[in-house]
């Protein structure tokens, strides 16, 4: 079955450190990528999706992330965090059967101020 | 983009009792989806509720625990039935907007149900 695998399910940093947030999946066909972001007490939100081209991607408030086929991730990061970065954040795959998504298990963000 | 819609936000239900949830899409879309989030837990998707047809439900979901209703293009429901304290969880509604393998999905708030 397809799988969505995020490594770290808790990080925890302080401002201006840097972020790298792991996510691999496990088909190696056509994919859609894709991270979400849940602050608390909100919904999902999209931060950022690759769907073809540049495998490096931007997206909102600084998050980028890198999709590299040989190793199947797609690994989000951002420079510098901020307290307000403090959130669940989800890595998403659409194989394109049906469009629906396949999420990971999550990774929770404290920010300490 | 999609707006969704979701009623209830949130809900206390006794055990054995079931609850009807809303999603409400402000544009035609061809799939909607049903995801829970269990406490602490990512999304898994329930079903995929299809226009004119039954719904096709996930590994571990069946029809009689989640019935699903898409009536048209805007609106589906889902059912959680018999309710038991293991089905309290957060329900989301999605929806999948473009073209072919250029879509990108649009959640619900989501309705939070404790089932006591």
């Amino acid at each position: 079955a397809q799988s969505v695998s995020q490594h770290n399910h808790h990080v925890i940093l302080s401002e201006a450190a840097s972020l790298e947030l792991g996510c691999n999946y496990s088909y190696g066909g056509t994919v859609n990528l894709f991270w979400y972001v849940q602050y608390p007490g909100q919904h999902l939100q999209l931060l950022l999706k690759y769907f073809s081209g540049d495998p490096l991607v931007k997206g909102i408030k600084g998050f980028e992330a890198e999709f590299i086929k040989s190793k199947f991730s797609f690994n989000l990061r951002k420079p510098s965090v901020q307290w307000s970065d403090t959130a669940e954040y989800f890595c998403a795959v659409n194989w394109g059967a049906g469009n629906m998504l396949t999420f990971g298990g999550g990774t929770r963000l404290m920010v300490k101020p | 983009s999609a707006v969704i819609s979701q009623k209830p936000s949130r809900d206390i239900c006794q055990r054995g009792t079931s609850l009807t949830i809303q999603c409400q899409v402000d544009s035609q879309v061809t799939m909607m989806f049903w995801y829970r989030q269990q406490p602490g837990q990512s999304l898994t998707l329930i079903a995929t509720a299809n226009q004119g047809s039954e719904a096709t439900y996930e590994s571990g979901f069946v029809i009689d625990k989640f019935p699903i209703s898409r009536p048209n293009l805007t609106f589906s429901t889902l059912t959680v039935s018999n309710m038991s304290p293991e089905d309290s969880s957060i329900y989301l509604c999605s929806v999948s907007w473009g073209e072919g393998m250029n879509t990108e999905a649009f959640f619900g708030q989501g309705t939070r149900l404790t089932v006591v």
